[in-house]
């Protein structure tokens, strides 16, 4: 099974400042298909997960652009580049190469 | 607007089963594999099941294999999962989902 590891697990954050998560995989998540099925998500305290990224880089429909993916093979990265009051909540990569998995979470909170 | 709908949720005791529904509007849905996810309460994420688009390929995670089963009916645009000889662990909020929609959840409690 492929293993996906987020960093860090928890983040505090100022409000207007970037933040950063990273999310490693214990195998290359390239398919077959010569695409990387590896997405972002972000839940909310009491809400189910939305997508925000797809395929590392691609913003789902009405995802602000402040929010980029990033990264190829293994290793992978969510930015924020300026954090606002709503971003607080979980969250998660997920793969879909191999079957699907999902990072541990990392939780978002404000300074 | 892309909605997914589960109900099916309860208490059961545990050996039970329970059948999990859910409803999708707003999308083509024999165009699109569909997965079920669990959350256990206060975890993560897991992933349950998920099923290609004519129901010809079924995946699941090790821990329900034997026990759970996954379909679809495309002529209803509906996800289903039967759940038998449930554990207390399989306690969650299941997930109807679709690679860039979720459901709002629906609860499934094994307790004596």
């Amino acid at each position: 099974d492929i293993v996906l590891t987020q960093t860090p697990l928890s983040s505090p954050v100022t409000l207007g400042q970037p933040a950063s998560i990273s999310c490693r995989s214990s195998q290359s998540l390239v398919h077959s298909d010569g695409n990387t099925y590896l997405s972002w998500l972000h839940q909310r305290p009491g809400q189910p997960p939305r997508l925000l990224i797809y395929k590392i880089s691609n913003r789902f429909s009405g995802v602000p652009d402040r929010f980029s993916g990033s990264g190829a093979g293994t290793d992978f990265t969510l930015k924020i580049s300026r954090v606002e009051a709503e971003d607080v909540g979980v969250y998660y990569c997920t793969q879909a190469t191999q079957l699907v998995t999902f990072g541990q979470g990392t939780r978002l909170e404000i300074k | 607007e892309v909605q997914l709908v589960e109900s099916g949720g309860g208490l059961v005791q545990p050996g039970g089963s329970l059948r999990l529904s859910c409803a999708a509007s707003g999308l083509t849905f024999s165009n699109y594999w569909m997965s079920w996810v669990r959350q256990p309460p206060g975890k993560g994420l897991e992933w349950v099941a998920n099923i290609k688009q004519d129901g010809s390929e079924k995946y699941y995670v090790d821990s329900v294999k034997g026990r759970f089963t996954i379909s679809r009916d495309n002529a209803k645009n509906s996800l289903y999962l039967q759940m038998n000889s449930l554990r207390v662990e399989d306690t969650a909020v299941y997930y109807c989902a679709e690679s860039g929609h979720w459901g709002q959840g629906t609860l499934v409690t094994v307790s004596s």
